[in-house]
């Protein structure tokens, strides 16, 4: 069965320093791995996907994540941290097959002015 | 706006009642997921369907059900309900399957009381 960890259930971060937001994934064969956000009463929002290719994937708001064979993560980072960027961060991945797409518990984002 | 569109955006029932929740899925787009969102649970999946069939399944329970239409609209119907089926009910779509790599799109949900 495949499975997402984010081991960090909220991360504080001050405005303007980078952030960091952890993701481990584990899954049989190759990974197809995913970033969502979660603000308030909102639906979840698509940031950024992993699919092939290049190890380090841009996304929407100035967000990254880096893919990582070897530690199995996939991370989700952004240089320059903004108050608005304060919201819940999902990971996601799929192997394919019958087991769709399975989400992490979320990361609350919390950036302090 | 993702242009998954969900119906009713909330909804208060009590136990033991049936409820219907409603999804259009973005233009073009042939799979319909559906998925709760709980305090405790987190974001669980519960089904899939790709063209009209159901493709995965995942912690759905006996009493949820789900299909597919003809026009790709999807329902979720979810039955004798009980108190700790209150939760937020999310609808995504996506062009085909994950394994493409294809991005899913949700909505803004469904929310669940049940009183």
């Amino acid at each position: 069965a495949q499975s997402v960890a984010q081991p960090e259930d909220q991360v504080n971060v001050a405005e303007g320093n980078p952030l960091t937001v952890k993701c481990t994934y584990s899954v049989s064969g190759n990974p197809y791995l995913f970033w969502y956000v979660q603000y308030p009463n909102r639906g979840l929002q698509f940031l950024l996907k992993y699919i092939t290719g290049d190890n380090l994937v841009k996304g929407s708001y100035g967000f990254e994540a880096e893919f990582n064979k070897s530690q199995t993560s996939f991370h989700l980072k952004k240089p320059s941290a903004l108050v608005s960027d304060s919201a819940l961060y999902f990971c996601a991945v799929t192997g394919g097959g019958a087991d769709g797409l399975t989400f992490g518990k979320g990361t609350h984002l919390i950036i302090q002015p | 706006d993702s242009g998954v569109t969900q119906t009713p955006k909330h909804l208060i029932t009590a136990t033991g009642q049936r409820v219907t929740l409603r999804c259009s899925p973005r233009s073009g787009d042939l799979s319909v997921y559906w998925y709760q969102q709980s305090l405790d649970q987190g974001l669980q999946f519960l089904i899939q369907y790709y063209n009209g069939e159901e493709r995965a399944k995942g912690n759905i329970l006996e009493r949820f059900s789900a299909q597919q239409f003809p026009d790709l609209h999807s329902e979720l119907n979810l039955s004798s309900l009980e108190l700790g089926d209150s939760a937020l009910y999310f609808c995504a779509s996506s062009v085909g399957d994950p394994p493409d790599g294809n991005t899913i799109y949700f909505g803004e949900g469904s929310w669940l009381t049940v009183v």
